[in-house]
């Protein structure tokens, strides 16, 4: 069975600080995808990354940059200069070689203060 | 936005009434979920399908039944409905049969039984 874990409820930092937010996996698969998903305060969730199992390289985007390590089973997300809008509840998720759904984190709810 | 429109977006209803939501797409992709979303759980998985016709239970189907006769189409029932499952249920759609690629998420249907 596939678990993930957002052991972080909620994180609350001030504005231009950087949080990271923390996401472990479990997995039997070998091959697999890692997803991070954004869900504003109106409610649609939105896509943010997706990694494979083959990948560990870092990837950046903007303000935004993801940390995968196979050898922890971790995918965390950073927020560099965090802004009062990206205050969200943000999900990683996980799914394997198949087309069967994805298991997600119990989300953890960013609040960025000016 | 991947186009994916849910209906109704809210509705409140008593308990042992039936229910149907439905998830309309514009993008002919094959596979279609629906999650349900509540607090302290993030997403789970009911149902998927991913063909006409072709469909398969989840991480919490029960009380739940799907149907797909159309490529655009994938519906939800909640035959008799019940407290329990007063929560926000999401569809959403990807285009190939692995989670190669995200699944985009439509905007929610906000459901109450009371």
């Amino acid at each position: 069975a596939q678990k993930v874990t957002q052991a972080q409820t909620e994180i609350s930092v001030v504005e231009k600080e950087d949080v990271t937010l923390d996401c472990v996996y479990e997995t039997r698969d070998t091959t697999y995808y890692l997803f991070w998903y954004k869900q504003p305060p109106s409610g649609e969730l939105v896509f943010l990354i997706r990694r494979n199992s083959f990948d560990e390289q870092n990837e950046i985007s903007g303000r935004y940059s993801w940390n995968f390590q196979k050898s922890t089973s971790s995918f965390n997300f950073t927020i560099t200069a965090s802004q009062v809008v990206d205050s969200a509840v943000y999900f990683c998720a996980l799914g394997g070689g198949g087309a069967d759904g994805l298991t997600f984190g119990k989300g953890t709810h960013l609040i960025i203060q000016p | 936005d991947a186009g994916i429109t849910q209906s109704p977006r809210h509705k409140v209803t008593e308990t042992g009434t039936p229910v149907t939501l439905r998830c309309h797409q514009t993008e002919n992709h094959r596979y279609m979920y629906w999650y349900r979303q509540d607090p302290g759980h993030g997403l789970r998985l009911i149902h998927y399908s991913y063909g006409v016709k072709d469909t398969d239970k989840g991480e919490v189907s029960d009380g739940y039944s799907v149907s797909r006769s159309k490529t655009e189409d994938f519906l939800l029932t909640l035959e008799s409905a019940t407290s329990s499952q007063t929560s926000v249920y999401f569809c959403a759609i990807s285009e190939v049969g692995t989670n190669n690629q995200p699944q985009h998420f439509g905007d929610g249907t906000r459901l109450s039984i009371l």
